[in-house]
């Protein structure tokens, strides 16, 4: 199995709702990526966790949470967001640090 | 923070041409990688070019690294309908231990048949 799944692949939610996106890899890599991107820009980083411990926090707001269950999902929990949250959000695997990522479909985020 | 700079930033081709897109990086790196993403769809990666490497090349794609200049460039052979995506450029700093990757700015590609 060669691929990083995600879900959901839409989400719409409030500004008081509580929401999850998972993300699935079966390849034995042992780092994984949370993205965010906004329409015609690259990626940003916003969280990387190298087995299963949060090795980079990009800043982001305490809104989003990152969780590692296991060596196989990576979760986003989100809480309070804003309408400038809406994004697409990918997430990534990579067997070693620095190696080409394995990147998901994404899930599609609107915050009304 | 934004990263390297990709140009050009769009580009519009007829099958058959090929495509080029340059990217510059701003620290020394151990790799430099391509990918490419179809509207609103994940990232693919396309090829990997190591620090020591001068050029690489693999189907349609040649991509070659000037590291004395800090620049990469993408070229498409023989282009088609299905090369219309976004191509990114990655660099991963040789100072970096966590394979945090500084994406470019991207250039859109358009493929008219």
């Amino acid at each position: 199995d060669t691929e990083v799944t995600q879900t959901p692949k839409h989400l719409v939610m409030g500004m008081t709702n509580k929401k999850s996106l998972k993300c699935e890899q079966h390849m034995g890599h042992r780092a994984m990526y949370w993205y965010k991107q906004k329409a015609k820009k690259p990626p940003e980083l916003m969280f990387v966790y190298s087995y299963e411990k949060l090795s980079i926090n990009e800043s982001v707001p305490s809104r989003f949470s990152p969780e590692c269950p296991n060596s196989s999902l990576l979760n986003l929990h989100l809480h309070a967001l804003q309408p400038e949250d809406s994004a697409l959000y990918l997430c990534a695997s990579s067997h070693n640090n620095g190696n080409e990522q394995f990147f998901g479909p994404g899930t599609r985020l609107t915050v009304l | 923070s934004q990263q390297g700079e990709e140009d050009p930033q769009a580009l519009s081709i007829q099958e058959g041409e090929n495509a080029t897109m340059n990217c510059s990086y701003k620290t020394s790196i151990n790799n430099l990688q391509w990918y490419r993403q179809n509207s609103g769809r994940g990232l693919v990666h396309l090829i990997l070019i190591r620090s020591n490497e001068r050029e690489k090349h693999s189907g349609r794609l040649r991509v070659t690294l000037d590291t004395s200049k800090k620049s990469s460039s993408l070229l498409i052979t023989a282009s088609r309908a299905a090369d219309t995506a976004s191509y990114f450029c990655a660099s991963a700093s040789e100072d970096d231990s966590w394979g945090k990757l500084q994406f470019g700015a991207g250039t859109q590609v358009v493929v008219t048949p």
